[in-house]
């Protein structure tokens, strides 16, 4: 299933399935982009990360790909686990300066078994 | 060990009181930030701190005021605390990029849920 991250809407898929969470991002000049994963009642954690220089970066069993053409960050998630449910965010830096992180609204990920 | 570490976890208050929530990272990075998480988890940048130094203060009213003892803690006040202001508010550390360091982002912290009543 495909979700876009705006108002926080919920994508639900079925465990074993493959996610993919997308995300558009603001600034033509942002240098590095984030995903992060927050679970209820938890802080923000670290996914994967990519660099502009970059248009692809896979981790386990996580792929984020970056159109910087369109602006668009997505965030695939391949076999789908009830622990993967949760909201995810992904975040945009501006080059140069300091590390001002500007996140993205949201999406909320369900997992059904 | 606990990378980022904020207290209270919870914060119930009235309008009107002055609160204070503390955050320390025992992870030698040189970069502090404050976070704010509305109702709907949109997350916010409030403040960033490097080596102490102020370097990010976005339009935060003046009641919330951010202090770096050192370079491991960052600690919120906020004064007059009014129902608005009720929110989970995280801290985050990070380190700066350009040292060399591949890595810039930011770790959380758990997050302290702030109710103005």
């Amino acid at each position: 299933g495909e979700s876009v991250g705006l108002h926080l809407p919920t994508l639900s898929v079925q465990e074993g399935d493959n996610s993919i969470i997308n995300c558009a991002y603001s600034n033509s000049a942002s240098d590095y982009f984030i995903w992060y994963k927050q679970e209820s009642g938890k802080g923000p954690q670290f996914i994967i990360d990519i660099r502009s220089n970059m248009d692809k970066r896979q981790g386990q069993r996580v792929t984020v790909l970056l159109n910087k053409t369109v602006k668009h960050l997505s965030l695939q998630i391949a076999a789908t686990q009830p622990g993967d449910s949760a909201v995810y965010f992904c975040a945009e830096k501006l080059a140069g300066g300091y590390n001002k992180l500007i996140f993205g609204a949201g999406t909320r990920l369900a997992v059904h078994p | 060990d606990t990378a980022v570490s904020q207290t209270p976890k919870y914060l119930v208050t009235q309008m009107g009181n002055d609160k204070s929530i503390k955050c320390e990272q025992n992870l030698g990075h040189d970069t502090m930030y404050w976070y704010k998480q509305d109702s709907k988890k949109f997350l916010k940048i409030m403040f960033s701190y490097n080596n102490k130094e102020l370097i990010i203060n976005e339009t935060v009213p003046n009641r919330f005021s951010p202090k770096s003892p050192d370079k491991a803690h960052l600690n919120l006040h906020i004064n007059s605390l009014e129902l608005g202001d009720s929110a989970v508010y995280f801290c985050a550390s990070s380190q700066e990029a350009g040292r060399g360091l591949v890595r810039t982002e930011a770790f959380f912290g758990q997050g302290t849920r702030l109710t103005v009543v």
